[in-house]
């Protein structure tokens, strides 16, 4: 099915350790963006593309890399992974040449110890 | 800067009752509104999305009202169902500065029992 696709589903990181988390569209949505949501926090935004080439910041940028190198990706790096970081991150996109909203993965749940 | 309220934060009826959840805002410059739901460990789906110009959206038991000079959209679930229990979020995006980043809610957690 089209959509946007997280990998992986789950994660446990060691602090200090770095990983990629994975992020997928076959949309041609031009927009993409992370958000972590935790429990009483809402959905934060942390970095957003519009355009392959193209970066800026969310609300909660620190600790956290990403590139877009492709329409396609837009992989969301943790340098080194703090347990602050423990969350649940949610990948969306969007065309934004339409009035349509925001298109949201399934998620990657991450437990930093 | 756009607020966004939902009220209230959680909700426990009866099956069969016709409910209303509230996404109140501040700023009517409003681009448009989505409904999303989240089912517990998953996802946001989208539910209905209300253009700036419209004043609601239906999709089956759901029917998403926008009443920008009172600066509130209501989503109205008729006959719920155990099936209706979920995380009900609204998403505001806004008229100026980019209409691709919008102010949510923090939801309306939902418990239908049988």
């Amino acid at each position: 099915n089209a959509g946007v696709t997280q990998t992986p589903k789950f994660q446990v990181l060691k602090t200090g350790q770095s990983m990629t988390l994975q992020c997928a569209q076959d949309m041609n949505h031009e927009y993409m963006s992370w958000y972590r949501q935790d429990p009483g926090m809402g959905l934060r935004l942390i970095h957003y593309s519009v355009g392959a080439g193209i970066t800026d910041q969310g609300e909660v940028p620190n600790g956290y890399n990403v590139s877009r190198s492709t329409t396609e990706d837009f992989p969301l790096r943790l340098l080194s992974a703090a347990p602050s970081q423990t969350s649940v991150y949610f990948c969306a996109s969007k065309d934004l040449d339409s009035v349509y909203g925001y298109t949201f993965g399934s998620g990657t749940r991450l437990t930093v110890v | 800067k756009q607020e966004v309220t939902q009220i209230p934060a959680a909700l426990s009826v009866p099956e069969g009752e016709n409910l209303v959840l509230n996404c109140s805002f501040t700023d009517s410059a409003i681009y448009n509104l989505q409904w999303f739901r989240q089912d517990p460990g998953k996802g946001l789906t989208s539910l209905l999305l209300i253009q700036s110009s419209q004043r609601e959206q239906t999709s089956g038991r759901l029917n998403a009202s926008l009443d920008k000079s009172s600066g509130r959209s209501t989503l109205y679930i008729a006959a719920s169902q155990p099936g209706d229990s979920a995380t009900y979020l609204c998403a505001l995006f806004h008229a100026s500065g980019g209409s691709y980043i919008p102010t949510f809610g923090r939801g309306t957690s939902l418990i239908v029992h049988p």
